[in-house]
């Protein structure tokens, strides 16, 4: 257990779905990040959230939608996704935004048929 | 273009073999690089920061340096448990920005 838990572990959606992946930390970290990783790429920065504002939001597509309502917890709100949304998503924290010693969760493996 | 880069892409050793895994990079200026571990099925472990030339840290059987443009990352007498994918990350000392490699994914066969 790393102190970032991200639920689902995996999830298959169709591309006219709605779902939500969701990330915890009780590490009393005050920033919060999504990333994307697919296979042959590097880690691509989504999205961070410091005390539960958004202060980048990396060109990510409408169709991925975060919200933090509170500094433990972290959502990513997912519809009408394409094949290519396929990925690992992984949950990150650390201490403050600019401290990248980051805190990683162990990810939610997203299959969009 | 700020850029991160790690070779080989994948490494086959027999335990007990050493051997390094490198990242070079092209940033304007470094704030830091990082090195991190991961193992299928689970997110990245964060083992290293290392933040200027010349400096070296170490974790078991593990030995990161730096140097201006690349870093290595030494593996001494290695185990199978130390089969994982290594990722390298830089942060540039403008912006917020942090990018990582694509990683190298080690074997060690017993």
């Amino acid at each position: 257990e790393t102190g970032v838990t991200q639920t689902p572990r995996h999830l298959v959606m169709g591309m006219t779905n709605k779902k939500s992946l969701k990330c915890e930390q009780h590490l009393g970290h005050n920033a919060m990040y999504w990333y994307k990783q697919s296979a042959k790429k590097p880690l691509e920065l989504m999205f961070v959230y410091n005390f539960k504002e958004q202060t980048e939001n990396n060109s990510v597509p409408s169709r991925f939608s975060p919200e933090c309502p509170n500094s433990s917890h972290l959502f990513l709100h997912l519809h009408t996704l394409q094949p290519e949304d396929s990925a690992l998503y992984l949950c990150a924290s650390s201490q403050d935004p600019g401290d990248y010693g980051y805190t990683f969760g162990s990810g939610t493996r997203l299959t969009v048929v | 273009e700020d850029q991160v880069t790690q070779s080989p892409e994948a490494l086959r050793l027999q335990e007990g073999e050493s051997s390094s895994l490198n990242c070079s990079y092209t940033v304007s200026g470094l704030r830091g690089l990082f090195w991190y571990r991961q193992d299928p099925g689970k997110g990245p472990e964060f083992l290293f920061t290392l933040y200027s030339a010349g400096e070296e840290k170490e974790k078991e059987r593990l030995k990161a340096t730096l140097t201006k443009k690349e870093s290595f990352l030494h593996i001494t007498a290695p185990k199978p448990e130390d089969s994982a994918t290594y990722l390298c990350a830089v942060q540039p000392n403008t912006g917020n920005q942090f990018y990582f490699g694509t990683g190298t994914s080690l074997t060690v066969i017993p």
